[in-house]
């Protein structure tokens, strides 16, 4: 399987500031797919960002953006403008062509009023 | 109406008994997967399955098994629990081709107990 390491258990973050929660992974293939997922108190799995790995562009989606270093394999995840709704494990995954998701162990972040 | 449900929601079971968990899907798709979460390791890969005739081991398959009824179909079994299953497990789907092929959908879970 492969390993995809999160190394920040738990952040906490003042409502509107911004927080990045850190993701690395190891694999030898040069076509991937990364992934941050959001999962609330409600404990449904929320896709939040992917990115394919041959593409260069940084991808976003509003408030959520992503640095992919392929090189250093890294993909990190920044949310601005925090808000309270962003209270969340997150989870970072990576997916080689075989379609099967690997997952780090989760951040827990918790945004403060 | 949610695209990918999961029966029963919570479930307290008794070690040796046999439980089944099932998963549905209106989504269309092809592919389904079984995964279970445990605090501290993410979520890992039970089983999955490509289309009805094809079924998976994933990275833990030891004491579970799965069923694919229909294509929107895919149940999860543990023939004889026992309390290290006590997790909270997940169903998801993704499309065959594409670039859904890429993105899983998941269910809202399962919480079973093993006691």
């Amino acid at each position: 399987a492969q390993t995809v390491t999160q190394s920040q258990p738990e952040m906490s973050v003042q409502e509107a500031e911004t927080v990045t929660l850190s993701c690395t992974y190891d694999t030898s293939e040069n076509n991937y797919y990364l992934f941050w997922y959001k999962q609330p108190p409600s404990r449904q799995m929320i896709l939040v960002i992917r990115q394919e790995a041959y593409k260069q562009q940084n991808a976003t989606e509003n408030r959520f953006s992503v640095n992919f270093q392929k090189a250093a394999k890294s993909f990190s995840l920044k949310i601005s403008d925090s808000q309270l709704g962003d209270t969340a494990m997150y989870f970072c995954a990576f997916m080689k062509e075989d379609y099967k998701l690997s997952f780090g162990a989760g951040t827990t972040v918790t945004v403060r009023a | 109406d949610a695209d990918v449900t999961q029966t029963p929601r919570n479930r307290i079971t008794k070690t040796g008994k046999r439980i089944m968990l099932e998963c549905s899907q209106t989504k269309g798709h092809d592919r389904m997967y079984w995964y279970r979460q445990d605090p501290g390791l993410g979520l890992r890969l039970i089983y999955y399955s490509f289309d009805v005739k094809d079924i998976n081991k994933g990275e833990i398959s030891d004491g579970y098994s799965v069923s694919r009824q229909a294509q929107a179909k895919f149940s999860l079994s543990l023939e004889s629990a026992i309390p290290n299953q006590t997790a909270l497990y997940f169903c998801a789907t993704s499309d065959l081709t594409g670039t859904g092929a890429y993105e899983q959908y998941f269910g809202p879970g399962t919480r079973l107990t093993v006691t």
